[in-house]
């Protein structure tokens, strides 16, 4: 089993859509979570932290599900510029600090 | 705001010579990471470095790679002997001592030839 998934998209929406991604982690024993988002041959840009409680940021909110092992990153409102690759990345556990990363959605947004 | 710089940012190399990849973390973070990233793959972990040792490697980073703060700024991922399967993008990230998250260079993109 993969350590992170992610359902590879391609996502097609129209401006002004609210679409959601998912993400499921395999080591139960992962403390840190985050969204990353990834333009076209750039680097990983922190889009947010994901907390236990769920945290929301502008048009962007991430929940935490540590029974299911799984995240969620919904985007209201999409833009034409919120098209990229989402990448789901994990801490695997308290002994590392490396990132593991998910092969990432990618999400298109369409005029 | 403060961001990881690397250089350069494309290098072309033929199989089986070294290159130096460089990066400049953030002034103020204690972390520094390598990642790589194979077109159309996923970003992988290469190796972390603290107080000027490897605190973690992966599978990827073997004999062939090293990493070194030749001063306290620059921080440098050697290749002695480059394949055409280092062919990739090469990310330098570093984070601050207090938080988890880390923030990612331009890449350097290195295409093995």
């Amino acid at each position: 089993r993969k350590e992170v998934e992610q359902d590879p998209g391609p996502f097609n929406v129209p401006e002004g859509a609210t679409v959601a991604f998912n993400c499921t982690y395999s080591n139960s024993a992962s403390q840190s979570f985050f969204w990353y988002r990834q333009d076209c041959r750039k680097e990983p840009k922190l889009l947010m932290s994901v907390y236990s409680s769920g945290n929301e940021d502008g048009r962007f909110t991430a929940q935490l599900n540590r029974a299911s092992q799984y995240i969620s990153l919904l985007i209201r409102d999409s833009k034409l510029s919120d098209s990229a690759t989402y990448l789901c990345v994990v801490i695997p556990d308290t002994g590392r600090r490396a990132l593991t990363f998910g092969s990432g959605t990618r999400l298109q947004v369409q005029p | 705001e403060p961001e990881v710089t690397q250089t350069p940012s494309h290098q072309v190399t033929q199989m089986g010579q070294e290159v130096i990849l460089r990066c400049v973390p953030i002034s103020n973070h204690l972390y520094f990471y390598w990642y790589r990233q194979i077109l159309g793959q996923k970003v992988e972990f290469l190796v972390s470095f603290y107080n000027n040792e490897i605190s973690e490697k992966s599978e990827i980073f073997d004999d062939q790679f090293s990493v070194e703060r030749p001063d306290g700024s620059n921080f440098t991922l050697k290749i002695r002997s480059t394949k055409l399967e280092d062919s990739a993008m090469y990310f330098c990230a570093s984070r601050p001592p207090d938080r988890y998250e880390q923030y990612f260079g331009p890449g350097t993109r290195l295409t093995v030839t």
